[in-house]
């Protein structure tokens, strides 16, 4: 089973301050056709998560341009250029890849 | 618009069964793969099960492989997860998600409480 570990599990963050969050894994994600399925997840409390990136860097339609994603191998970064107060909540990083697919732990953004 | 609709969730005794049902809309649910996605209360996601598109092959976590059986209406746009032999450890809110690969759409998701 591939492992996903974010670094770190909480990120107190200042307001109009740029922010990161690492997900590393166990195993390389590049599937038979070159992709990398690597995505990115944000979660409000008591919402259901919403998609921000997927395959490392793809950013959705609905998601802010400030989010950025980044990496390749086992290493893959997402990058808040200025946090905003709807940033807050917990983000996850998850593989769609290898079977069992497998997520992050998560790490809360909260306002300092 | 895109929105998966979901229903079946609430109270069941250890060793019970349940049946979770997703009514799909705004989008081709015979072309696209589903899943299910879990989250105990307090603790992040975990990945349940998922189903292919067409051939309808099926993927399953250790944890619910042998108990918990998802499938496909496709006449009906319904996804469905049919849990049997509960336990305590399978309480938690229980997600129906668009796709296998990048999971772009989520339900809102049904509590599955498992209690005495």
């Amino acid at each position: 089973e591939v492992v996903l570990s974010q670094t770190p599990l909480f990120l107190p963050v200042v307001l109009g301050q740029p922010a990161s969050i690492s997900c590393r894994s166990t195993q390389g994600l590049v599937d038979v056709s070159g992709n990398i399925h690597l995505n990115w997840f944000h979660q409000r409390p008591g919402q259901s998560p919403r998609r921000l990136l997927s395959k490392v860097s793809e950013r959705d339609s609905g998601a802010p341009d400030r989010f950025s994603g980044s990496g390749s191998g086992t290493e893959f970064t997402l990058t808040i250029s200025r946090v905003e107060a709807d940033d807050v909540g917990v983000y996850y990083c998850m593989q769609g890849t290898h079977w069992p697919r497998t997520f992050g732990q998560g790490t809360r953004v909260e306002i300092k | 618009d895109v929105q998966l609709l979901q229903s079946g969730g609430g109270l069941v005794q250890p060793g019970g069964s349940l049946r979770l049902s997703c009514k799909a809309s705004g989008f081709t649910f015979s072309v696209h793969a589903m899943s299910w996605v879990r989250q105990a209360p307090g603790k992040g996601l975990e990945w349940v099960a998922s189903i292919y598109d067409g051939n309808n092959d099926t993927y399953y976590s250790d944890s619910v492989r042998g108990r918990f059986a998802i499938s496909r209406d496709d006449s009906q746009n319904t996804l469905s997860l049919q849990m049997k032999d509960l336990r305590a450890h399978d309480t938690a809110h229980y997600f129906c998600v668009q796709g296998y690969y990048h999971l772009p759409v989520w339900g809102q998701g049904v509590l599955v409480t498992v209690s005495p």
